[in-house]
């Protein structure tokens, strides 16, 4: 069965500064996406950044990038020069490509101080 | 703005009252999907359109009916409800379910059940 972990139900940072959240998932499948979304407090969901598992780049969306280790089973988002609006809940989410099925973590609620 | 509308934004509903939620995509998008969201739990998928017709149903009580009258609306009929099925709802859509695709999200309808 797949499943999303996510160890951090609440992290902090200062602003400017860089913080990691950290996700692991659990697949016997080879093809397949992972995601982190963003939750702001007016709760409408917002793609941050996706990677692809075939790839071993890892992707980048400008302040945002993750640290994709296909055999630990780990995606963890990086994010850099936090700032105020950073401050969100932030799901990590599978979804592999056959079948209908987005698997989603409990989430991390992140702080940012000012 | 992902380009995903969803109405009402809150909703109170007695246990007796039958109620509809809407969900409006404006990315021509395909496929269309209802979550529901609690506290302190993963995001649990509902249902599932692609083209109009339904292609998951995870085991959600007949209290709640959807209905996809074409590719951009889905709604979601309640009758019954139980308090316990206070939440978020979301809907989300992508362009076509059985591919690997990224989800779009509305903002979704907090509902409370007395």
């Amino acid at each position: 069965a797949q499943t999303v972990t996510q160890s951090q139900p609440e992290m902090s940072v200062q602003e400017a500064e860089t913080v990691t959240l950290s996700c692991t998932y659990d697949t016997s499948e080879s093809d397949y996406y992972l995601f982190w979304y963003k939750q702001p407090p007016s709760r409408q969901m917002i793609l941050v950044i996706r990677q692809e598992a075939y790839k071993q780049q890892n992707a980048t969306e400008n302040r945002f990038s993750v640290n994709f280790q296909k055999a630990a089973k780990s995606f963890s988002l990086k994010i850099s020069d936090s700032q105020l609006g950073d401050a969100a809940m932030y799901f990590c989410a599978y979804r592999r490509c056959t079948g209908n099925q987005f698997y989603f973590g409990t989430g991390t609620s992140l702080t940012v101080i000012p | 703005e992902t380009g995903v509308t969803q109405t009402p934004r809150h909703l109170v509903m007695g246990m007796t009252n039958k109620k509809s939620l809407k969900c409006e995509q404006h990315l021509g998008h395909n496929a269309m999907y209802w979550y529901k969201q609690s506290a302190k739990k993963p995001l649990e998928l509902m249902f599932v359109y692609n083209f109009k017709e339904q292609t998951e149903n995870n085991s959600v009580p007949s209290r709640f009916s959807p209905e996809c009258p074409n590719s951009s609306h889905l709604f979601l009929h309640l009758h019954t409800l139980q308090p316990e099925d206070s939440a978020l709802y979301l809907c989300a859509s992508s362009q076509d379910s059985a591919r690997c695709e990224t989800q779009y999200f509305g903002p979704g309808t907090r509902l409370l059940v007395l």
